[in-house]
């Protein structure tokens, strides 16, 4: 059984770009999480995708989107990239919209905003 | 509405030694409630979590929590420290999107430190 996985391990921008991030949920889940970890924090939910469709969100702005394709993985995209994007972007994948179920978290992307 | 808070973001213990991890929580319904590990340039991995069940929680590698409900609390204990419980500890409490899933909210995160 693959656990969560995401690419790329690390990567930098320049304030204004756009960057996309994926993540292969483990395989029988059906439900992708995605959290920002900004440094010494805990983790902030993003949004959450159910079945290829946005099942919640948490207070990010719109330029923070996302996708899950037909196979269940997940592209989170950000537009015009601020400073304060910088964070590592965590992936979780979960059966059944997590719901009392464990969320198994993927090793994280580290982004960093020049 | 629904917080966390981890009291002490460092704990420093010796090897050996109790270990105790204290996290309040605030939900406005009966909550889910999560420890999650985290080690260096690595995930989230859940180490135990209280669904109502049994107030006392055995996770793995020898961890428990004990959800007192009159304390709003969910305090994260090990008997005996080790070298490789060295990591990031998060405690999350779970409430119900509207769309009928659960989404944690995790608390800012204590750093445990174990000495030899």
């Amino acid at each position: 059984e693959t656990g969560v996985t995401q690419s790329p391990t690390h990567l930098i921008k320049t304030r204004g770009q756009q960057v996309t991030l994926r993540c292969s949920s483990q395989s029988g889940h059906n439900t992708v999480s995605w959290y920002q970890q900004a440094l010494g924090q805990g983790p902030q939910f993003i949004f959450q995708y159910y079945r290829e469709e946005e099942n919640g969100r948490g207070n990010f702005p719109p330029r923070f989107s996302g996708l899950q394709f037909p196979n269940y993985s997940s592209e989170l995209n950000v537009n015009a990239l601020e400073l304060d994007d910088s964070a590592l972007y965590l992936c979780a994948s979960s059966a059944n919209q997590g719901s009392r179920n464990e969320q198994f978290f993927g090793p994280g992307t580290r982004l960093t905003v020049l | 509405a629904q917080s966390v808070t981890q009291l002490g973001s460092h704990v420093s213990v010796s090897e050996g030694a109790l270990v105790l991890l204290r996290c309040n929580y605030s939900s406005s319904v009966p909550p889910y409630l999560f420890w999650y590990v985290q080690y260096p340039n690595q995930g989230l991995q859940l180490l135990l979590k209280y669904t109502s069940a049994a107030t006392l929680v055995k996770g793995i590698n020898g961890f428990e929590a004990e959800f007192k409900k009159s304390e709003t609390s969910f305090h994260l204990t090990k008997p005996s420290a080790h070298m490789s419980d060295a990591a990031e500890y998060f405690c999350a409490v779970s409430g119900r999107l509207s769309g009928g899933s659960y989404i944690p909210t995790f608390g800012r995160g204590t750093s445990l430190i174990v000495h030899p």
